[in-house]
């Protein structure tokens, strides 16, 4: 999985917790990216980010955050679950330069919400 | 608004025979075609990208093809194997800021022996 590992794998918590996942990146890539996978929907981005420190929103971002104070990890945080947060969550990496950007996907992290 | 379009939603075909999977996009401004394949419980990889200038790319025994002008692009598996069973998800890649993607909602492709 192009050197980049999502933690926990899986997780079941209930509604109004807070959550955090991890995403780790050994690549030195400068773009992190968040999606998340539903049955009926393509992969959504939720948030990006092009830099420590540097973070932008994507097309499905109200209620989740994020973080990145180093060049190798990427946090998602839901300040407070809800059950429509239940889905597959992806870690992508990437370089977003020249025509053939191409993005590598951690093994995902199934969320269940109570 | 960015649109993917997949098509069939599943197929189911026997081992040793050829299948196609289509991809229809509205995605402006263009910068790229990919295909991808996902394997039950992994992240997606990657199969083939194309750019404008490129009708076709194999990798092995998929081999896609682009029709910019229409706006259609299509991945073809010859001599399909049980290993080929996924998901298979088409990816446009437009030209802004971040690199966005735009996916399909993939082709589950199950393949019988």
């Amino acid at each position: 999985d192009a050197g980049i590992t999502q933690s926990p794998r899986h997780k079941v918590t209930e509604t109004g917790t807070p959550v955090t996942l991890r995403c780790h990146q050994t690549e030195n890539h400068r773009y992190m990216y968040w999606y998340r996978q539903d049955p009926g929907h393509g992969l959504r981005l939720i948030h990006y980010s092009y830099g420590v420190k540097d973070t932008d929103k994507g097309e499905v971002s109200d209620g989740y955050s994020v973080s990145r104070s180093k060049t190798e990890d990427f946090l998602l945080t839901l300040e407070s679950a809800t059950s429509s947060q239940t889905s597959v969550y992806f870690c992508a990496i990437g370089e977003a330069s020249g025509i053939l950007n191409e993005q590598f996907f951690g093994p995902g992290t199934r969320l269940t919400v109570l | 608004k960015n649109q993917v379009e997949q098509s069939p939603q599943s197929l189911i075909i026997l081992e040793g025979k050829n299948c196609t999977l289509q991809c229809n996009y509205t995605v402006s401004p263009f910068s790229n075609l990919r295909w991808y394949k996902q394997d039950t419980g992994r992240g997606p990889v990657s199969l083939t990208i194309m750019t404008f200038s490129e009708n076709t790319k194999s990798n092995g025994r998929y081999t896609a093809t682009l029709d910019a002008d229409t706006k259609q692009s299509s991945l073809h598996i010859t001599a399909s194997q049980l290993s080929d069973s996924a998901s298979y998800i088409c990816v446009v890649s437009s030209n802004n800021a971040g690199n966005m993607l735009t996916f399909g909602g993939g082709t589950r492709l199950m393949v019988k022996p």
